[in-house]
């Protein structure tokens, strides 16, 4: 039984890249989140989705930065047009549809550097 | 509004003394409640979790954690600190739909 997977465990792009980082949820767990952990400081919420829907992204930078979670497939989170204030770590985390008295469950990350 | 607030950002003590990583919350529900360890380049770990069952909550590595309402706590303690527990914690709240993290307290064991 397979927990949160991430991939790549390590990205590094130019600036004004595209950055695609990916989320395979714990089977049949439906709801995923986005954190970003910025060097020497905590997890800060992003986004959480259930499958086809964005719930809640009040936690996303404005532009440049979208996810999805389609049907079929991994979550994406899509960061446009790199910056080096993008450097970080970002986890997603996954649960079961009652997000209630369970944990979430994380993955060991994605860490961007932008060069 | 809800917040999660994680009183030390830097806690040392040292090896083979007692922990306390403090943690008060707000919440307009019920919450749920966790600790998290995060150790260098590692993912997140769950440490113990409070589902308002027993207010004193076990852990794994020793670790354990109080619920008090009354003061909206849930300070996280080990007896005697050991080196391999030199990490960053994180205390959660869970409500419906949202997870919500403190910022962290790095913990430091000295020799």
């Amino acid at each position: 039984n397979a927990g949160v997977m991430q991939n790549p465990r390590h990205l590094v792009r130019r600036r004004g890249q595209e950055a695609r980082l990916r989320c395979s949820p714990v089977k049949g767990h439906s709801h995923v989140y986005w954190y970003r952990q910025l060097p020497e400081e905590g997890l800060k919420f992003m986004v959480y989705l259930q499958k086809e829907n964005i719930i809640d992204e009040s936690g996303m930078p404005k532009e440049r930065f979208s996810a999805e979670f389609p049907k079929e497939g991994p979550s994406i989170l899509r960061i446009q047009q790199v910056v080096r204030g993008d450097s970080a770590a970002y986890f997603c985390a996954s649960s079961p549809p009652v997000m209630y008295n369970t944990e979430a469950f994380f993955g060991q990350g994605t860490r961007l550097t932008v060069v | 509004a809800q917040s999660v607030t994680q009183l030390d950002s830097h806690v040392s003590v040292s090896e083979g003394t007692p922990v306390l990583l403090r943690c008060n919350y707000s919440s307009s529900y019920s919450p749920s409640l966790f600790w998290y360890v995060q150790h260098p380049n590692k993912g997140l770990q769950l440490l113990l979790k409070y589902t308002s069952a027993a207010t004193l909550v076990k852990g794994i590595n020793g670790f354990e954690a109080e619920f008090k309402k009354s003061e909206t706590s849930f300070h996280l303690t080990k007896p005697s600190a050991h080196m391999s527990d030199a990490a960053e914690y994180f205390c959660v709240v869970s409500e419906p739909n949202k997870i919500i993290f403190g910022k962290g307290t790095r913990l430091h064991i000295l020799p």
